[in-house]
């Protein structure tokens, strides 16, 4: 058990531009959440996969966030047209749910700044 | 909705003092409740869990007890270290998505 990781661990870019996340969950995990967090709060929920399905996306920020899990291992959060606002933490978890009960856990983390 | 609210802080103690933080919810159903602590420059680690009323969580010489009466789920701990230095989340998971609702977090800060 590797843990879940996360790629790159910091993003620095300019507004306009687009950015990709990566997120490698736990190997025998069947979902994968995304989350936001803004200094001073908590993480604030995003998406959700089980396997290669998204079970949640109206959650998304706007339509410049995308994200997908091709093959129901990992995962990759996209955002177009970044603005300043899109600053934050952008964290990653994995889970084995199991009738219902499932326990989340979380990667390092890709810190983003955008200029 | 579902919600969770926990004290603000920062919290300042000395080392070996007795730690509370205290965490309330909102949900319907019969959610289940975790601490959460970061640690700086890191991810969140799963400190501890309840699922049901009466439940228990324990780790680390951390405890906290799921009240489904006064609907809360405080944390505490006996004698704190200066290594439990950190940020702690409260949050609930119910519903059938799965995600979780976080607190705003509490810092700690033990002073040796």
């Amino acid at each position: 058990d590797t843990g879940v990781s996360q790629n790159p661990r910091h993003k620095i870019t300019k507004r306009g531009q687009n950015v990709t996340f990566r997120c490698d969950p736990i190997s025998e995990h069947n979902r994968l959440y995304w989350y936001r967090q803004t200094l001073g709060q908590g993480p604030e929920f995003l998406t959700y996969f089980q396997n290669e399905a998204q079970l949640e996306k109206s959650r998304l920020l706007s339509d410049r966030f995308s994200a997908e899990r091709p093959k129901g291992s990992f995962s990759t959060l996209e955002i177009q047209r970044t603005e300043q606002g899109d600053s934050a933490m952008y964290l990653c978890a994995s889970s084995l749910n199991r009738g219902g009960q499932e326990t989340q856990y979380f990667g390092p983390g890709t810190r983003l700044l955008v200029l | 909705g579902n919600s969770v609210t926990q004290m603000e802080g920062p919290v300042t103690l000395s080392e070996e003092a007795f730690l509370t933080i205290n965490c309330t919810y909102t949900a319907t159903g019969y959610p289940s409740l975790f601490w959460y602590v970061q640690y700086p420059g890191e991810g969140l680690q799963l400190l501890l869990k309840a699922t049901k009323a009466d439940d228990k969580g324990s780790n680390k010489g951390f405890e906290a007890t799921y009240r489904k009466e006064t609907t809360s789920f405080h944390l505490e701990k006996g004698s704190v270290q200066v290594s439990d230095s950190a940020v702690y989340f409260c949050a609930l998971r119910g519903g059938s998505q799965g995600n979780l609702i976080f607190g705003k977090g509490t810092k700690l800060s033990v002073k040796p």
